[in-house]
């Protein structure tokens, strides 16, 4: 089945900096990547996502890329505020079933 | 609120008793989903339903655990002879047509 790493586990960064989170996928087959943000005691939320006929996407002041042959994608957030702080979980999934396999999570702090 | 519901937010149990958990998906979406997640973990894929066909269950956490969703719109996660381990946030997501999940405020599972 599909295995998807995530990290850094932990990422501490001051208000204003950006921010990089990676993550790894095992199976070649899986072509849709949503990035989803869980901020203390509340739901994930969709951020973002890409499919895999993209190699970027941006919203605002967040970002997508992915490298297919690489079989790696990665969250960029720029400009770093504290309500970013959260922990923040990659997926990847097969088009048609959709059925997501979960990264372990990062948890971002900013500092003011 | 047209946003995913979840019943009840806590339930605290003793081990041994059968637990339901309801979910009431954003009422166009016609896949619903059902995941587990433990602390510092990702969500973790239980099963899915396509209106009310449930189309993958082989990774429910053991034969205690069944699902339905009777008429395809709310689904039911019942637990029978809970036991410690079990204890988790119960997670639902309904999901749009291009794969997008919504997730629900979850219901957090105490067994004691």
């Amino acid at each position: 089945g599909e295995n998807v790493e995530q990290h850094p586990s932990t990422l501490s960064v001051q208000e204003g900096d950006s921010a990089v989170i990676k993550c790894t996928y095992s199976d070649s087959a899986s072509n849709y990547f949503p990035w989803y943000k869980q901020e203390l005691g509340k739901r994930p939320q969709l951020i973002i996502d890409i499919r895999s006929n993209v190699g970027e996407k941006k919203d605002q002041r967040i970002a997508v890329t992915l490298n297919k042959t690489a079989k790696h994608f990665s969250l960029h957030i720029t400009e770093t505020q504290p309500e970013d702080s959260a922990v923040y979980f990659c997926a990847a999934s097969i088009g048609g079933s959709y059925i997501p396999t979960f990264g372990r999570g990062t948890s971002l702090i900013v500092h003011p | 609120d047209t946003g995913v519901s979840q019943n009840p937010r806590h339930k605290i149990t003793k081990r041994g008793q059968n637990v339901t958990f309801r979910c009431d998906p954003i009422s166009e979406h016609n896949r619903l989903y059902w995941y587990r997640q433990t602390l510092g973990q990702g969500p973790e894929f239980l099963t899915y339903f396509q209106n009310e066909a449930q189309l993958e269950k082989s990774r429910l956490l053991s034969d205690r655990f069944s699902a339905e969703r009777p008429k395809g719109s709310f689904s039911t996660l019942e637990i029978q002879r809970t036991e410690q381990g079990d204890s988790a946030m119960y997670l639902c997501a309904s999901e749009t047509s291009v794969g997008e999940q919504y997730f629900g405020p979850g219901t957090r599972l105490t067994v004691t």
